[in-house]
């Protein structure tokens, strides 16, 4: 079936470091990928999406390619605000409305 | 309402008790969906609307799960017979259409705690 494995956290970060998170999806075709973030407090927003092979999504700084080849869709930022703390969602659908999900990474910016 | 609404934010029901969650969309959107966070997990998909008809309902983990919009607008979750295994956040989300084609918006979740 359809599935989304993101990395791990939490990832700890400086402000103004280098951000990555990982995620790999399986899919039976050529899904559409999200970004998806929760702020403490918040309910989830659509941070970025890609919908078919070699988009780039871009969104406040955050960027993520369709990688059909490596069935990817890592987030990068290039210099991370303390603001960017929140848990960071990677998740997909395919031929539904229905959003798949993975466990999401807790990132936390300290100054 | 500017965004998706939930009620209640937080219920605590006894084991064996009937709980009704609710949900109020974006006003004007087509799709609606329920989904069930466990605690460190992902959301899991539960069941989907478009306007008043019930599309998918594959995630509802038992037949004690029911969901309705009977006006294409609202939606309520119920959960009867509640047992500990359902606790979990409960989300709603709407988007105007396809969730591809236009964003979901994702309410604050309703906390279900079974004791």
């Amino acid at each position: 079936g359809n599935s989304v494995t993101q990395m791990e956290g939490p990832v700890t970060l400086s402000e103004e470091a280098f951000l990555t998170i990982n995620c790999t999806y399986t899919a039976t075709g050529y899904p559409s990928l999200f970004w998806y973030v929760q702020y403490p407090g918040e309910g989830l927003q659509l941070l970025l999406k890609a919908t078919k092979a070699d988009d780039k999504g871009s969104n406040k700084g955050f960027e993520a390619t369709y990688r059909k080849e490596t069935t990817s869709f890592h987030l990068e930022k290039g210099s991370v605000q303390v603001s960017d703390s929140a848990v960071y969602f990677c998740a997909l659908s395919y031929n539904t409305d229905k959003l798949i999900f993975g466990t999401g990474t807790r990132l936390q910016v300290f100054p | 309402g500017a965004g998706v609404s939930q009620s209640p934010r937080y219920k605590v029901a006894k084991r064996g008790q009937d709980v009704a969650l609710r949900c109020d969309p974006i006003s004007g959107h087509v799709s609606l969906f329920w989904y069930q966070q466990a605690l460190g997990q992902g959301p899991e998909f539960l069941t989907y609307f478009q306007n008043e008809a019930q599309l998918d309902k594959s995630g509802l983990p038992s037949d004690r799960f029911f969901a309705e919009r009977p006006e294409g607008s609202v939606s309520t979750l119920k959960i009867q017979r509640t047992q500990q295994e359902d606790s979990a956040v409960y989300l709603c989300a709407s988007s105007l259409y396809r969730v591809s084609n236009t964003e979901a918006f994702f309410g604050q979740g309703t906390r279900l705690t079974v004791v």
